[in-house]
This record gives structure tokens, C-alpha cells and sequence, in this order.
């Protein structure tokens, strides 16, 4: 199955500073998902926002959801040293599969 | 939350032999596991779905005979990597949906790191 792109596929900012990741995807959807990788370790959840909805927080995350566009952004404010990981975008397309964007790695410099 | 283990976290094997990767979800039953596989920066690849009592659904390209799968009991899944060779080297990771309380959410597994010599 194709997957999604996201955008950056690096970045690296300075801690405190806001990062925002981008994932566009390619087919219509029942919800999308963003998960944390940290280095060799497997996925956590971190929110799901469903194709009715257009913006969803969880702390200091916030994700939109433009299903004209097929994008979902992850905006992560008040970066800390902790939140250097790989994100990825998944998205639900209502066959019980998740369907992976190819990921955004984060740095967050100290 | 919901606590999903893999079982060995890294193995080194010879080319030729077989490996079998454990997967178990420790405070829910799962009736439906995946097993993806992700190369070194890269995105996962989901190679199956496993079904609790019945045959595993392998995605496109994925050989069922060169990764079979068992999913026994509803906290035990198992992918046996079969005569592997060095392609059959990356890191898999398992995942297991939860229906008794976020059935659109997966809970991943640590992952195991398979090195074949």
C-alpha cells in the first residue's frame, strides 16, 4: 500500500522553540493517527483525530486535519530535550490497517 | 494504557536457521496482532495481520512461507522468520488493537532487532 509523505524529514531546533511536522496522504480516511518513535524502541500513540474533526490538542501537541487537502499537521509547542524522536503520521482508512507516513526526525538541541 | 512485549529484543543468527519473535499483550486480550518490519530510518511496512484462531493476512509481497505466523491464544502472537538470510536482517515490531477500549488505537511492541550472519 502507498503510504504518506511527510515533511520535513529532519529538524532540528533549539529547545522552547515550537516544532511543526507535516503528513499528506493519499486516500480518503477514517481517521489519522501520529505516533513517536524514540531510537530503536517501537511506537507510541500520541493522538488520533477522526475525519470530522479539524483540530484536536493533547497538551502541548496540537494536530489539524484538512481532508480537502489530505494533510494533517503536528505542532509540538515549548519543545523539551525529551521530545527528540522520529513522529509519524498513520492514517485509518476503515480496513482495521494503519497505513504509515515515512516519518519526521526531530532534534531538539539543549 | 496497554503493555504490548516482544520477545527476544535482539538476535544475532546464522543464515539458514530459523527465528521465532514473540509477541504477547500483557493486561488485555487481542484478538487481532500486526506485525510490521522497518529498515534503519525508515517507515513500517506492515507484512500481516494476525487473527487469533484463524490463518494470518499477509500484505502484498510478504512470502507466508518465509514468515509464518501463530496467533494461539489472545495474548500470543508469534512470527517465525524461516530459513532467514541477511535480507531477513531489521527490526520488527508488533502491534496489538485493544477493543475493549480505543479499538481504532494500536499498542506497539519494544521491537526485535534480527541480525542474520
Amino acid at each position: 500500500s502507498q503510504q504518506g509523505e511527510e515533511d520535513p524529514q529532519a529538524l532540528s531546533i533549539q529547545e522552547g522553540e515550537n516544532a511543526t511536522m507535516n503528513c499528506s496522504y493519499k486516500t480518503s480516511i477514517n481517521n489519522l493517527q501520529w505516533y513517536r518513535q524514540n531510537s530503536g524502541r517501537g511506537l507510541v500513540h500520541l493522538i488520533l483525530i477522526r475525519s470530522n474533526e479539524r483540530e484536536k490538542h493533547s497538551g502541548r501537541l496540537r494536530v489539524t486535519l484538512d481532508t480537502s487537502k489530505k494533510s494533517s499537521s503536528l505542532l509540538i509547542t515549548a519543545s523539551r530535550a525529551a521530545d527528540t524522536a522520529s513522529y509519524f503520521c498513520a492514517t485509518d482508512n476503515r480496513n482495521e490497517k494503519l497505513t504509515f507516513g515515512t516519518g519526521t526526525r526531530l532534534t531538539i538541541i539543549p | 494504557g496497554a503493555v504490548v512485549s516482544q520477545h527476544p529484543s535482539r538476535v544475532i543468527c546464522k543464515s539458514g536457521t530459523s527465528v521465532k519473535i514473540e509477541c504477547r499483550s500483557l493486561d488485555f486480550q487481542a484478538t487481532t496482532m500486526f506485525w510490521y518490519r522497518q529498515f534503519p530510518k525508515k517507515s513500517l511496512m506492515l507484512m500481516a495481520t494476525s487473527n487469533e484462531g484463524s490463518k494470518a493476512t499477509y500484505e502484498q509481497g510478504v512470502e507466508k512461507d518465509k514468515f509464518l505466523i501463530n496467533h494461539a491464544s489472545l495474548t500470543l502472537s508469534t512470527l517465525t522468520v524461516t530459513s532467514a538470510h541477511p535480507e531477513d536482517s531489521s527490526f520488527y515490531i508488533c502491534s496489538a488493537r485493544r477493543f475493549d477500549r480505543s479499538p481504532e488505537t494500536q499498542y506497539f511492541g519494544p521491537g526485535t532487532r534480527l541480525l542474520v550472519l
